[in-house]
């Protein structure tokens, strides 16, 4: 029979507003995150990135926050926009190479 | 600077024909990651390959796919004998080769593999 995919919470904000996108890892010997966006019919594109040493990092309208006790990490998207529309998905890695883990995803649907 | 590109984007093969999907990565890069995306999932690890070498097929099943990344030339995934499981999206990443450091890795826009 066909397979059903799992439903992507969705996470849906106003125009205007600030949006906060949350991720659980699920290693804690994990040293390094990434967060990617994912728009309809293209491949992941990068966001922002931390490393395990810092707790948090800003970019242009986004903040990334790690809790390294609970093995959480956060996305802040300041003063939404259309355009940041997506799935945004959060990815683990450890050791030496770039084996990333990905999350299952979570679909941000910004109201105009 | 061209980005990672994969060829085709889609393709729609019957249940038992072979599927090959290409991925050049960035000019620069050496390392290649192939990664499966099912509707409504996020991506799965399947290889990471550098020039002529599979460092980590863990995420690869045992049976019917293949990865390589020759010398010359993209990266191959190959699936044989496609069943309609295999029905998803494939994407492709490369990293520069920075050594034992984690880096950015830069997903191409993947091929969607139908089995009918």
């Amino acid at each position: 029979g066909e397979s059903v995919g799992l439903h992507l919470p969705t996470l849906s904000v106003q125009e205007g507003d600030n949006s906060i996108i949350n991720c659980a890892y699920s290693n804690s010997a994990s040293d390094y995150f990434i967060w990617y966006k994912q728009e309809s019919g293209k491949g992941p594109q990068f966001i922002i990135d931390i490393r395990s040493n810092m707790d948090k990092r800003q970019g242009q309208r986004v903040t990334v926050l790690l809790n390294k006790t609970v093995k959480h990490l956060s996305l802040q998207i300041a003063a939404t926009q259309p355009g940041d529309s997506a799935v945004y998905f959060c990815a683990e890695n450890i050791g030496n190479f770039n084996k990333f883990y990905f999350g299952s995803g979570t679909k941000l649907n910004v109201k105009p | 600077n061209a980005g990672v590109m994969q060829n085709p984007r889609h393709l729609v093969r019957r249940r038992g024909q072979e599927a090959r999907l290409r991925c050049s990565p960035m000019k620069g890069h050496s390392h290649v990651y192939w990664y499966r995306q099912l509707p409504e999932e996020g991506l799965k690890f399947m290889v990471y390959l550098q020039k002529e070498n599979i460092i980590d097929e863990s995420g690869m099943p045992k049976e019917r796919f293949s990865a390589e990344f020759p010398k010359e030339g993209p990266s191959i995934l190959r699936i044989q004998q496609v069943v309609r499981g295999d029905s998803a999206a494939y994407f492709c990443a490369s990293s520069p080769n920075q050594g034992a450091h984690n880096t950015e890795a830069f997903f191409g826009q993947g091929t969607r593999l139908t089995v009918v």
